[in-house]
C-alpha cells in the first residue's frame, strides 16, 4: 500500500514570497492533516479535512496560510506571503474516517521543510 | 485545552539500560494516546496506541506503555535499549470523538550510545 505523498521535499524561499506544498494522502482515506513541525517542537495542527470539508481551521493563520481540498483526495497548502517563522516541515497525515475504532492511528507522509530567509 | 506534556526533552542512555519517557495529558473524558517515533530522516512512525481495555499496551520493537488513568500519565516504556532505538519520540492524545486531530508533546530526543 503506498503511503502519503508530499512534496517538493525541501522548499527554501525569501520573506514575503509565496509557496505550495501538495499533498496525496494514502488511497480511500477521508480524512486528511496538515501539521506545521517547527525545529524542537512537536507537530501542531493547521487544517483537518473531512472529504473536501474543513473540519477544524482554529489554528491555521488564514491571513496567510490557506489549504484546500477541493475533490476530497489530494489537497495543497499555501503560505503567502512567508515569515522567517515560518520555516518548519509541513507533515501531511490521512487516517481513513472518523469511526472511532479507527480514530486516531495517524499515518504521516515524510514532510516537507521549508526554509524562510 | 487539551494538552499532551513530555517530561524529557533530551535523554542519552547506553546500550541495554532500561528506558522510560514520561508523557502526562489532560483530556476530560475518553481518550486515546499513541506514542509516535521518528528515526533520523524518516517519517513518523506509531509505536504503539490505547483506545480502552488492558493499560497496559505493547507495540513495536519491544516498546510498551502502561495508561495510569489516575496519574493522566501514559509512560513509554523499554526493558533494553539499543542502538537503532535512536530517535525522536512523540506521546500523542485525542478526545477519542473519532474526527480529532492529534495532539503532540514536544516530543523526547533519544541518543542510545554503543
Amino acid at each position: 500500500e503506498a503511503g502519503v505523498a508530499q512534496s517538493p521535499r525541501y522548499k527554501i524561499i525569501e520573506k514575503r514570497q509565496s509557496v505550495a506544498f501538495w499533498c496525496n494522502p494514502i488511497s480511500g482515506h477521508a480524512t486528511l492533516y496538515w501539521y506545521q513541525q517547527i525545529l524542537g517542537q512537536g507537530p501542531k495542527l493547521l487544517i483537518q479535512f473531512q472529504n473536501n470539508g474543513v473540519v477544524d481551521d482554529s489554528q491555521l493563520p488564514k491571513d496567510r496560510f490557506s489549504a484546500e481540498r477541493l475533490k476530497g483526495v489530494d489537497s495543497t497548502l499555501k503560505i503567502q506571503p512567508a515569515k522567517l517563522e515560518d520555516s518548519a516541515v509541513y507533515l501531511c497525515a490521512s487516517r481513513p474516517g472518523p469511526r472511532p475504532f479507527q480514530a486516531g492511528e495517524l499515518f504521516f507522509g515524510e514532510g516537507s521543510r521549508l526554509t524562510v530567509l | 485545552a487539551q494538552s499532551v506534556s513530555q517530561h524529557n526533552h533530551h535523554v542519552i542512555l547506553s546500550e541495554a539500560a532500561s528506558l522510560e519517557l514520561g508523557c502526562n495529558y489532560s483530556y476530560g473524558g475518553t481518550v486515546n494516546l499513541f506514542w509516535y517515533v521518528q528515526y533520523p530522516g524518516q517519517h513518523l512512525q506509531l509505536l504503539l496506541k490505547y483506545f480502552s481495555g488492558d493499560p497496559l499496551v505493547k507495540g513495536i520493537k519491544g516498546f510498551e506503555a502502561e495508561f495510569i488513568k489516575s496519574k493522566f500519565s501514559f509512560n513509554l516504556r523499554k526493558p533494553s535499549v539499543q542502538w537503532s532505538d535512536t530517535a525522536e519520540y512523540f506521546c500523542a492524545g485525542d478526545s477519542g470523538g473519532g474526527a480529532d486531530g492529534l495532539t503532540f508533546g514536544k516530543g523526547t530526543h533519544l541518543i542510545i550510545q554503543p
